[in-house]
C-alpha cells in the first residue's frame, strides 16, 4: 500500500501559467479532498469529492478546478497561477464520512 | 462559521513529561479528527473521535460533544513527538474539515 501518492513535490511556477497537480490513492477510499496550507495557519478546503464523478467546492475554490473520474485519481488543476497561490497543498483520502483522513506528503508550490 | 480555538499555542517539554493540548469548537459536529504534523511536514491522523475516548500506546484522546470540546493527551513524552497537533472537525456530515490553527509542541531532551 502506497498509501497517498502526490506528484511533484515541489513546484516553481510563473504567473499565468496552468499545471495539474497528481494525486492518486491505492486505498480504495470514495472520498478525496485538496487542502491548502499557509505559513502558520491550519488547512483550508479546496475541493472535495465523495466518490467517482462527484465533486464539489470548499472554502477557497476560487482559481482551481478538480475532476474525479475513477476511484484512485483526483487531480487539481491551476488554471492561472497567481503569488496568492503560493502555498502547501495536501491532498487525503478517506474511506467514508465517518473515518478518519490519509494524507499525502504535500506539494510545495511557489507562483513567481 | 464554525470556530476552532486549540490550546495552548505553543508548549515546550521536558522528554518524559506529560501534557494535554485542549480543543474547543463553537457549533455541533459530526466528525472531530487530531493530526500531528511532524517537522518535514507529514500530516499524520492520530484520532477519528466525534465522541468518547480513545488510547493509542502514549496518546488518548477524549472528545465532549455536548460541552464542546476535545482533549489530546500525550504521556512520556519524546522528542519525535514535537510538531505541530492540529484538531479539525467537519458539520457537513461530508467530511469536510475544519481546522484549527494548532498547538506547536517541542519537546527538549
Amino acid at each position: 500500500n502506497a498509501g497517498v501518492t502526490q506528484t511533484p513535490k515541489f513546484q516553481v511556477l510563473k504567473t499565468g501559467q496552468s499545471m495539474t497537480l497528481q494525486c492518486a490513492q491505492d486505498m480504495n477510499h470514495e472520498y478525496m479532498s485538496w487542502y491548502r496550507q499557509d505559513p502558520g495557519m491550519g488547512l483550508r478546503l479546496i475541493h472535495y469529492s465523495v466518490g467517482a464523478g462527484i465533486t464539489d467546492q470548499g472554502e477557497v475554490p476560487n482559481g482551481y478546478n478538480v475532476s474525479r473520474s475513477t476511484t484512485e485519481d483526483f487531480p487539481l488543476r491551476l488554471l492561472s497561477a497567481a503569488p496568492s497561490q503560493t502555498s502547501v497543498y495536501f491532498c487525503a483520502s478517506a474511506r467514508g464520512s465517518n473515518y478518519g483522513y490519509t494524507f499525502g506528503s504535500g506539494t510545495r508550490l511557489t507562483v513567481v | 462559521g464554525i470556530q476552532v480555538e486549540q490550546s495552548p499555542p505553543d508548549l515546550i517539554l521536558q522528554e518524559g513529561a506529560n501534557s494535554t493540548l485542549r480543543c474547543n469548537f463553537s457549533d455541533s459536529v459530526n466528525n472531530l479528527q487530531w493530526f500531528h504534523q511532524n517537522p518535514w511536514g507529514q500530516l499524520i491522523n492520530l484520532f477519528y473521535i466525534p465522541s468518547g475516548t480513545k488510547q493509542n500506546g502514549r496518546l488518548s484522546a477524549t472528545t465532549v460533544a455536548t460541552e464542546r470540546y476535545s482533549l489530546l493527551y500525550i504521556s512520556s513524552s519524546q522528542t519525535t513527538d514535537s510538531g505541530v497537533y492540529f484538531c479539525a472537525v467537519d458539520q457537513t456530515g461530508a467530511n469536510n474539515l475544519f481546522f484549527g490553527t494548532g498547538t506547536r509542541l517541542t519537546v527538549i531532551p
